[in-house]
């Protein structure tokens, strides 16, 4: 099966902390995301990466870094968490196939709350 | 923006009967899959259609695209309690983006 972890469930930070969420998956997929998930919109991408090292803007990337240091890990960084970034963090990874006939395979999530 | 949108938000029914949730999206898709999320969770994939099809069957699920309208729809046969959860469609465009699109949902409860 598939797996995909994330480091934490839940996290609580105080604004301005630095907070780093880690995502593995052990399926050397090429392709990882991270999203994240507010009520009634849905989920929104933040960044995600292709291959290590690379990285692409999502739709909302301002307040966010990516790091992707080895292919099976891909870490999202809050530089200076702030209340606005309170929120249920989705990351997720998938093959790169031809067609882009690829579905996604994703983490438990966190839930980190900004206070 | 939202690429694309579920209609209902939220579903009510009674076990044994059918689901249906609706999705639209605004511009052109290389295929679109739905996704279920029990509360708290991540999403898991349920099925995907690709753009040159027009139907598809995966157990219970009965899944329709018509690119012309622009719209998808999932069935759910049969309901059970345990089929209570998120749906949401995601679109993958035609121009090469490897992300998906996400809607924002439609809430389904199952009621036993």
């Amino acid at each position: 099966d598939v797996k995909v972890t994330q480091s934490s469930r839940y996290l609580v930070k105080r604004t301005g902390e630095k907070v780093f969420l880690e995502c593995v998956q052990d399926m050397d997929h090429e392709n990882m995301f991270w999203y994240r998930q507010d009520p009634g919109l849905g989920l929104r991408l933040i960044y995600f990466s292709y291959d290590v090292k690379m990285k692409e803007k999502g739709d909302i990337p301002e307040g966010y870094s990516v790091s992707r240091e080895k292919k099976e890990r891909f870490s999202l960084i809050l530089e200076s968490a702030s209340t606005n970034q309170t929120s249920m963090y989705l990351c997720a990874s998938s093959f790169l196939l031809a067609g882009g006939y690829n579905e996604q395979f994703f983490g438990p999530g966190t839930r980190l709350t900004v206070l | 923006s939202q690429q694309g949108e579920e209609d209902p938000q939220a579903l009510s029914i009674q076990e044994g009967e059918n689901a249906t949730m609706n999705c639209s999206y605004k511009t052109s898709i290389n295929n679109l899959q739905w996704y279920r999320q029990n509360s708290g969770r991540g999403l898991v994939h349920l099925i995907l259609i690709r753009s040159n099809e027009r139907e598809k069957h995966s157990g219970r699920l009965r899944v329709t695209l018509d690119t012309s309208k622009k719209s998808s729809s999932l069935l759910i046969t049969a309901s059970r309690a345990a089929d209570t959860a998120s749906y949401f469609c995601a679109t993958r465009g035609d121009t090469g983006r490897r992300a998906l699109t996400f809607g924002s949902g439609t809430r389904l409860q199952v009621q036993p």
